[in-house]
């Protein structure tokens, strides 16, 4: 059983499409994250929901919104999408103190 | 701001061969720290963190680490390695009150057989 699962592992899109990326954990986990790896393997927080409530939002666009309907789920959605939006972007739970469970990742390429 | 550093980019060793991986940080107070494992196409694994008390931790996969404040410092060790270590190393540091850890750039290590 995938404590955290993302859907869908794989994404290729056009620009300017919009597209949504979903997370859940089944951990019980109270906090959740998102992301984004690059092309050189750096990783960057994005977002971060603690029980349903936005408590970190790093300089992200704003054609990136997440979601989060309930504290097992977290989701992406990204409008507009632009070529430097192609990345590896993971989901993560956490219970406090930083020890994060990372999804497998979704891979996003835009053409 | 806190921020990590691994001095690293690639590393290659021959199985059985000890292990080090460098990590350097900087915060002002005294951090969580944490190193996570990343095999190729999969996400990213916990492979041991320190908060407080012993220096020396010891995590799994027969890795250890230990953190030097004078040194800031937090060097990841392992004193054989098996051929599937090879992968990429992740050194993080953590502080504030919301949980956001900061991630290093990363060492990727290769074994040869």
């Amino acid at each position: 059983d995938t404590a955290v699962s993302q859907t869908p592992k794989y994404l290729v899109t056009q620009m300017g499409n919009d597209k949504s990326i979903k997370c859940e954990q089944n951990l019980g986990h109270d906090t959740m994250y998102w992301y984004k790896q690059d092309s050189k393997k750096f990783l960057k927080i994005m977002f971060s929901y603690n029980n349903k409530e936005l408590i970190i939002n790093e300089t992200v666009p704003n054609r990136f919104s997440p979601k989060s309907p309930d504290k097992a789920h977290l989701n992406l959605h990204i409008n507009s999408l632009e070529l430097g939006d192609s990345a590896v972007y993971f989901c993560a739970s956490s219970q406090g103190g930083g020890s994060y469970t990372f999804g497998s990742g979704t891979r996003l390429t835009v053409v | 701001a806190q921020s990590v550093t691994q001095p690293d980019i690639h590393i290659t060793v021959s199985e059985g061969a000890s292990l080090e991986l460098r990590c350097n940080y900087s915060y002002g107070a005294t951090p969580y720290l944490f190193w996570y494992v990343q095999s190729p196409g999969q996400g990213l694994q916990l492979l041991l963190k320190y908060f407080s008390g012993d220096t020396l931790v010891q995590g799994i996969k027969g890795f250890e680490a230990e953190f030097k404040r004078s040194q800031s410092s937090f060097n990841l060790r392992k004193p054989s390695v098996h051929w599937s270590d090879a992968a990429e190393y992740f050194c993080a540091v953590g502080a504030g009150s919301y949980d956001k850890v900061i991630f290093g750039p990363g060492t990727s290590l290769s074994v040869i057989p």
